[in-house]
């Protein structure tokens, strides 16, 4: 059964830090792996897709990068800014239950302080 | 285009009531996929609709659950006989194709049992 764990829990850094947010996972076999945002009594918004071959993507700021072998994922801010306070949550899938029944962690609360 | 959308927002219910939970997915998007948060754990996929068809229900609890994604209007989530452990947010995502891990969530069903 597949366990994502995300470390910390929470994360609060002064602005302009940049910062890593980790998270790993028990059974490597994944389909893909995703980073999502949620701001509180929101919905989820995808951040970042790594397909199981790759080793990366970028967005912006926003680097994430995928060790299947080693069951973990780093997703990389550059520059943070207030705005980007928010839960950061990492999901995977399988490729025995598909790309899009994904398997989440439970978040990192990251806080940036102006 | 709008984005996906749930209502209602927040629902309180007491105990032995049941919840309805609607959800009306992005145009032009046929898959639908309900998710439930429980406090503080990460969320966890329940079931997997197409138009009119339930695909995969692995995560839904085997009682008071179901969910119908009608030819017609939006897609249900019904909760018989609600118990206080059934308090969650529950988030809906929909897809416009199968397994591409590009899902668009909602805001999210908060649901309080009393």
């Amino acid at each position: 059964k597949q366990e994502v764990t995300q470390i910390p829990a929470a994360l609060s850094v002064p602005e302009g830090e940049n910062l890593v947010l980790n998270c790993s996972f028990t059974d490597s076999a994944i389909y893909n792996l995703q980073w999502f945002r949620q701001d509180p009594g929101k919905g989820l918004t995808s951040l970042l897709l790594i397909q199981s071959s790759q080793r990366e993507q970028t967005s912006g700021r926003l680097n994430a990068s995928l060790d299947k072998s080693s069951g973990r994922s780093t997703l990389y801010i550059a520059a943070s800014q207030p705005g980007d306070s928010a839960t950061y949550l990492c999901a995977v899938s399988m490729a025995q239950t598909g790309a899009n029944n994904l398997f989440f962690g439970t978040g990192t609360r990251l806080t940036v302080i102006p | 285009n709008a984005g996906v959308m749930q209502n209602p927002r927040h629902l309180v219910r007491r105990r032995g009531q049941e919840a309805r939970l609607r959800c009306s997915p992005m145009k032009g998007h046929s898959h639908v996929y309900w998710y439930r948060q429980l406090p503080e754990e990460g969320l966890k996929f329940m079931v997997y609709l197409q138009k009119e068809n339930i695909i995969d229900e692995s995560g839904m609890p085997k009682e008071r659950f179901s969910a119908e994604f009608p030819k017609e209007g939006p897609s249900i989530l019904r909760i018989q006989q609600v118990v206080r452990g059934d308090s969650a947010a529950y988030f809906c995502a929909s897809s416009p194709r199968r397994n591409t891990g590009e899902l668009f969530f909602g805001e999210g069903s908060r649901l309080t049992v009393l």
